[in-house]
């Protein structure tokens, strides 16, 4: 086991265009959370998902925004028509039943 | 709402020397508080927890300090060592967070430590 992993770990793209993050959580944890990080800022909570079920999601994130957890395991999330205003790290963190959160090392998205 | 405040200016020791940061929050006591390491373009890692019923939390060179009364910890680190530079973040849990574990951070306080 290696720790939560996330590809890609960079991604340009252009204004309009749909982007898509996978997180792969450490295998036994349950508890999977996505977050979003500017510069000079803390890391913003997006959604949360406990096993498949997506049981919280910010009143900030817009509905170009989704994110899935199928079976469980790793999670997607995808943004739709990209805005420069989403350029960003997008942080993935997971722990099962514990308050710890172990995070990913991230994925820096530039809308240009 | 909640809010937390850390040291917005950078912090920078020389080496050797106790480095000292601040997380003040504003409104209800958490149920915990933690601290996390953050080093440019890597996701944070966790260090310490410490629990609205514990004054004190220790892990080698760590210390951590949890002042209810005055709504504040303070984070430590002794015998500070260049590869301590980093940015040291604060998040705490609400009291309410239930089952979410919902984390609310803070800015986070840059440390440079000079040799």
């Amino acid at each position: 086991d290696t720790g939560v992993s996330q590809d890609p770990r960079h991604k340009i793209t252009k204004r309009g265009q749909n982007v898509t993050f996978r997180c792969d959580p450490i295998s036994e944890h349950n508890r999977l959370y996505w977050y979003r990080q500017t510069l000079g800022q803390g890391p913003e909570f997006l959604t949360y998902f406990q096993n498949e079920a997506q049981l919280e999601k910010s009143r900030l994130l817009s509905d170009r925004f989704s994110a899935e957890r199928p079976k469980g395991s790793f999670s997607t999330l995808e943004i739709q028509r990209t805005e420069q205003g989403d350029s960003a790290m997008y942080l993935c963190a997971s722990t099962f039943m514990a308050d710890t959160q172990y995070f990913g090392p991230g994925t820096r998205l530039t809308v240009l | 709402s909640q809010k937390i405040e850390q040291n917005s200016e950078a912090l920078n020791i020389q080496e050797g020397k106790t480095a000292t940061l601040t997380c003040n929050y504003t409104n209800y006591s958490p149920a915990y508080l933690q601290w996390y390491r953050q080093d440019p373009g890597r996701g944070p890692v966790f260090l310490l927890l410490i629990r609205e019923n514990e004054k004190e939390k220790r892990k080698e060179r760590l210390k951590v300090t949890f002042d209810t009364t005055l709504k504040q910890s303070l984070f430590h680190i002794t015998a500070s060592q260049p590869a301590d530079s980093a940015t040291y973040l604060c998040a705490l849990a609400p009291p309410n967070a239930g089952n979410n574990r919902k984390l609310i951070w803070g800015l986070g306080t840059s440390l440079a430590v000079n040799p």
